[in-house]
């Protein structure tokens, strides 16, 4: 059974660029969810994709966007990069089904430095 | 509104001692209860759950949990600490939220193991 995996692993860009982060869910989740994780903190919600729709957000800008694939894979797409962007990007992966009890299933994560 | 409190950033055991760490959390609902780690610059690996099926929950590792409906806490405790466990542990609850099934989580709690 293969896991969530997430690329790049590291990842440094400029103020006001763009970036896009790639995520593969684990085999036979349906359910992709990503979370910023600023240095020292929670992981925090920013969206979850289910059958390829955005079907929840977190408290984030519609700078943060994404995408899922038939495929369940998914992108993480921030535009206009700010400093405070910088932070550790989960993807985690979860079984069919959206329930609060759902195990999510995480990646190692993209560290994105904006300077 | 849910949220999750983790009582002490860091907590230093020796070796062999008793590992406990504290979360306490407040829901709106039945709440489902979760309890990752993290190893440095890695992604998060699930401890174990709590979904109302027993209120002591054994997970991985050998650290286990007790839900306390009373005191609104699930604290994470393990009898004999190893090296290995040295880590950032996370305690979430994870609630439909927005439509999606979603993990709040604390600020976690960083364990370090003293030989």
């Amino acid at each position: 059974e293969t896991g969530v995996t997430q690329s790049p692993t590291h990842l440094i860009k400029t103020r006001g660029q763009q970036v896009t982060l790639r995520c593969s869910s684990q085999s036979g989740h349906n359910t992709v969810s990503w979370y910023q994780q600023a240095l020292g903190q929670g992981p925090q919600f920013i969206f979850q994709y289910y059958r390829e729709e955005e079907n929840g957000r977190g408290n984030f800008p519609p700078r943060f966007s994404g995408l899922q694939f038939p495929n369940y894979s998914s992108e993480l797409n921030v535009n206009a990069l700010e400093l405070d962007d910088s932070a550790l990007y989960l993807c985690a992966s979860s079984s069919p089904g959206v329930s609060g009890s759902r195990e999510q299933y995480f990646g190692p994560g993209t560290r994105l430095t904006v300077t | 509104a849910q949220s999750v409190t983790q009582l002490g950033s860091h907590v230093s055991v020796s070796e062999g001692a008793l590992v406990l760490l504290r979360c306490n959390y407040s829901s709106s609902v039945p709440p489902y209860l979760f309890w990752y780690v993290q190893y440095p610059n890695q992604g998060l690996q699930l401890l174990l759950k709590y979904t109302s099926a027993a209120t002591l929950v054994k997970g991985i590792n050998g650290f286990e949990a007790e839900f306390k409906k009373s005191e609104t806490s699930f604290h994470l405790t393990k009898p004999s600490a190893h090296m290995s466990d040295a880590a950032e542990y996370f305690c979430a609850v994870g609630v439909l939220w927005t439509g999606a099934n979603n993990l709040f989580f604390g600020t976690g709690t960083r364990l370090t193991v003293i030989p």
